[in-house]
């Protein structure tokens, strides 16, 4: 079964950082393009960041260009999200999404974790 | 950078209806759209790619169509589990989301 779980939400204050991290499980984690989408409270979905398999390819969301890092670590089958200098407008959750198609979209996601900027 | 509207904002019907929901392209993108449901506190779940890929799993009654600039997403007899919101998406390096249908109960 494919899993996807991410963690590393939380309150922090503006300015902050915080890193996210998604662990997959039940596919061949190494072999699939991964995504990080947000959804801010009452809001509609937004795409951030994109990272192929090999970690070859990155694309990044304007409003979170040099602001956030999507990486990955294949060996140990996860994702990551690094965030700085955190606005209050990046107040969301946070989906990890597994990307067969290389093309942004997601087949698989995970429940999301909770990121709340504030002072 | 490519733009994509989507119409409605909302939608009400009831059990049995048919809903078309629509997005449309600021610039050709050939078949590349993907389509998704997401019910409250729930991730989004994948329907259609690649315009009118049904994902697996997911009940024929789910339909869509289009290329280049206008797509659309069609639900034949809907079932009461289909009130949700639905969102179109585009494909890298642009992968936006449309801003949302949401399918209510009339």
């Amino acid at each position: 079964e494919v899993q996807l779980v991410e963690s590393g939400g939380g309150l922090v204050q503006p300015g902050g950082s915080l890193r996210l991290s998604c662990a997959a499980s039940g596919f061949t984690f190494n072999t699939y393009s991964m995504n990080w989408v947000r959804q801010a409270p009452g809001k509609g979905l937004e795409w951030i960041a994109y990272i192929s398999s090999s970690s070859s390819t990155i694309f990044y969301a304007a409003s979170v260009q040099d602001r956030f890092t999507i990486s990955r670590d294949n060996a140990g089958n996860s994702l990551y999200l690094q965030m700085d200098s955190l606005r209050a407008e990046d107040t969301a959750v946070y989906y990890c999404a597994r990307d067969p198609f290389s093309s942004g979209w997601g087949d698989q996601w995970g429940q999301g974790t909770l990121v709340t900027v504030s002072s | 950078d490519i733009q994509v509207t989507q119409s409605p904002s909302s939608v009400s019907a009831s059990v049995g209806d048919r809903v078309t929901i629509t997005c449309r392209a600021s610039q050709g993108i050939s078949k590349n759209l993907a389509w998704y449901q997401q019910k409250p506190g729930k991730a989004p779940k994948l329907l259609i790619h690649s315009a009118s890929t049904l994902q697996s799993g997911v009940p024929s009654r789910f339909s869509g169509s289009g290329s280049g600039t206008d797509f659309t997403l069609t639900i034949n007899s809907l079932q009461p589990e289909d009130f949700a919101t639905y969102y179109c998406q585009l494909p890298n390096s642009f992968p936006a989301f449309g801003g949302g249908t949401r399918v209510e109960i009339k």
